[in-house]
């Protein structure tokens, strides 16, 4: 079975820019998170979503932005990049987003704003 | 809410011998504690879970203990090889908005060969 995939791999982008990051969760999984991960550090948690819907959101600025499509995939968007957005952009997924379900990490996205 | 104080930061072991990092974490209402190993270059992956109304479980060589009264949890690593050298995370799951992962900053394991 395939695991959580997530494109592109690598971005490079400017200051000011906008990025759109994808995931698909693992088949049967109805809830995707999104973290960041800068170097060195832990994950931070940016959002959740379930069928479709926000269940939750990290203390990140509005400019980003997700949102997840009826096939349960989903779009992490960030607009008007800066320099400390540079991260590994991690996506996860789990089948109903309680509190006990296990999040399966994809591979990230490594994002880098110059 | 939530903070996850994970220790040590880095771990030298020689092949063979044990290894044990340890979380203590601050919110008493959280309920699950993964652990994930990551590879350079690669996403967390989950290698142990516990919940809270266990205080121990074990796979193979790996188990995690946990004790809700102090607020701390523990990953032990027997036999260890040196392909389990990585980052180690551990995390919280909090009861707040979003059912939310909260991270320790991580683990570098070495096993020396």
């Amino acid at each position: 079975d395939a695991g959580v995939t997530q494109s592109p791999t690598h971005l490079i982008k400017t200051r000011g820019q906008h990025v759109t990051l994808r995931c698909s969760p693992i088949s049967g999984h109805k809830s995707v998170s999104w973290y960041q991960q800068v170097l060195g550090q832990g994950p931070q948690f940016i959002f959740q979503y379930y069928e479709k819907e926000e269940r939750g959101r990290g203390n990140f600025p509005d400019r980003f932005s997700a949102r997840q499509f009826p096939n349960y995939s989903s779009e992490l968007n960030v607009n008007a990049l800066l320099l400390g957005d540079s991260a590994l952009y991690l996506c996860a997924s789990s089948l109903f987003g309680s509190t006990t379900d296990t999040q399966y990490f994809g591979p990230g996205t490594r994002l880098t704003v110059l | 809410g939530e903070n996850v104080e994970q220790h040590p930061s880095t771990l030298s072991v020689q092949e063979g011998d044990s290894a044990v990092i340890k979380c203590t974490y601050s919110d008493s209402a959280s309920n699950y504690f993964p652990w994930y190993k990551q590879e350079l270059g690669k996403g967390p992956q989950l290698i142990i879970d516990i919940r809270s109304n266990v205080g121990e479980k074990k796979d193979q060589r790996i188990a995690v203990t946990l004790n809700k009264t102090a607020k701390h949890f523990s990953l032990h690593i027997t036999e260890t090889q040196p392909e389990d050298s990585a980052v180690y995370f551990c995390a919280a799951r909090t009861m707040e908005y979003g059912n939310k992962l909260v991270f320790g900053a991580g683990t570098i394991l070495r096993v020396k060969s």
